[in-house]
């Protein structure tokens, strides 16, 4: 009975590269939510996400950043041409439906030489 | 837009104090609210979950209470203990928002 599973658990881009963070919601569970903790900041609703939708990105940067929910397989935050403003722990929460209770994994944290 | 504000930033007590933690936000409108607890490098774990239509809950010796008409939660620790140092965090859900607003948290120190 695996929670949500986050992976890697750290990662490490140099600048200008790509990030890709993976996310597998609890079983039963099809709706993914991803929140990003910057240094000495509280967590920040980036995006919700249902298979194959988006249903809201209002807290997601509106450039170099992106995410999906596919039919099959995790959810992906990508992150293109990162910079050291990107370092920061990315975490995904998962519910059963919407409003419903959300539960987090244990975080990628991202690191930017 | 909805916030959150958590008060105090910081706390150190000596063990076995019983102790409060607020949390206030500016919606209402909410659709639960859930304490956190976050250990340094750690993930989140979910401590207690209240839905906008009940006053309280209780786990073990924890209590937060829920008072929507004014925009506060409070999260109650009866004889704390050292392994209770973390940071508590406080999340709505709803407001306006589709994810959770988190406040900045709540920095515990139980010392021995």
């Amino acid at each position: 009975n695996a929670g949500v599973m986050q992976n890697p658990r750290h990662l490490v881009r140099r600048r200008g590269q790509e990030a890709r963070l993976r996310c597998s919601p609890m079983k039963g569970h099809s709706h993914v939510y991803w929140y990003r903790q910057l240094p000495e900041e509280g967590l920040k609703f980036m995006v919700y996400l249902q298979k194959e939708n988006i249903i809201d990105e209002s807290g997601m940067p509106k450039e170099r950043f992106s995410a999906e929910f596919p039919k099959e397989g995790p959810s992906i935050l990508r992150i293109q041409q990162v910079v050291r403003g990107d370092s920061a722990a990315y975490f995904c929460a998962s519910s059963v439906g919407e409003n419903q209770p959300q539960h987090f994994g244990d975080g990628t944290r991202l690191s930017i030489l | 837009k909805q916030e959150v504000t958590q008060i105090p930033a910081a706390l150190s007590v000596p063990e076995g104090e019983n102790l409060v933690l607020n949390c206030s936000f500016t919606d209402s409108a909410i659709y639960n609210l859930q304490w956190f607890r976050q250990d340094p490098g750690k993930g989140l774990t979910s401590l207690l979950l209240i839905q906008s239509s009940q006053r309280e809950q209780t786990s073990g010796r924890l209590n937060a209470s829920l008072d929507k008409s004014s925009g506060r939660s409070t999260l109650y620790i009866a004889a704390s203990q050292p392994g209770d140092s973390a940071t508590y965090l406080c999340a709505a859900l709803g407001g306006g928002a589709d994810g959770l607003t988190f406040g900045k948290g709540t920095h515990l120190i139980i010392q021995p």
